[in-house]
């Protein structure tokens, strides 16, 4: 299985202060067609978990342009360019280049 | 609306049976695959396996490959989650999510909104 591996485990973050989450896979998330099968998820409590980014750098529908994602084969960051007290949440990265899916153990940002 | 609505909320004991849904509407059901994903209590997320509503084409995580039964009825647009002899172990949230793209480059970009299950005697 591909292990991910998120640092750090947590982050208190000021408002409007940046805040970047790595992403690490044991082995790389480029397929032969070209596309890197990386994705960035964001849990809000008690809520189900939405789509941030896909494909490494890919801002979904509706997500703010502070979101960006970066990165390549088993390196990745999400980064908020300024936080705003919506972002709290748990991140997590995502893998689905390979059966089984595999997920990062998670990202909690919390406010100062 | 585009949605994803999952059954409610159980209460089971261990040995009990049990069969989740999630419905889905405002597109077209057998066209996405759709994906099942555990949350145990304050741990993270676990994708457990995906089925093709369409002919019911179904992707196991071994973690859960024959702890548990992934269906669909197309006809009704509801996929399932299923178990023939609950665990406390099972305690958990369950989530459906639709899936864009697979076996090609795809996100999960609709949820449910989650089941909770408790086993406990």
């Amino acid at each position: 299985d591909i292990v991910m591996t998120q640092t750090p485990v947590s982050l208190s973050v000021t408002p409007g202060q940046p805040a970047s989450i790595s992403c690490k896979s044991s082995e790389s998330l480029l397929d032969s067609d070209g596309k890197t099968y990386l994705y960035w998820y964001l849990q809000k409590p008690g809520q189900p978990p939405q789509l941030l980014i896909y494909e490494v750098s890919n801002r979904f529908s509706g997500v703010p342009d502070r979101f960006s994602g970066s990165g390549s084969g088993t390196d990745f960051t999400l980064k908020i360019n300024r936080v705003e007290a919506e972002d709290v949440g748990i991140y997590y990265c995502m893998q689905s280049l390979q059966l089984p899916w595999t997920l990062g153990q998670g990202t909690k940002v919390e406010i100062k | 609306e585009v949605q994803l609505v999952q059954s409610g909320a159980e209460v089971k004991k261990p040995g009990e049976s049990l069969k989740i849904s999630c419905k889905g509407s405002g597109y077209s059901f057998t066209s996405y695959w759709i994906g099942w994903v555990r949350q145990m209590p304050g741990k993270g997320l676990e994708w457990m396996g995906i089925i093709y509503p369409g002919d019911s084409n179904i992707r196991y995580s071994p973690s859960f490959q024959g702890q548990v039964t992934i269906s669909a009825d197309k006809s009704i647009g509801t996929a399932y989650l299923q178990w023939n002899s609950l665990k406390a172990s099972d305690t958990a949230i369950f989530y459906c999510a639709r899936h864009t793209g697979y076996p090609s480059s795809g996100a999960f970009d609709l949820w449910g909104q989650g089941t909770k299950v408790t086993v406990s005697s």
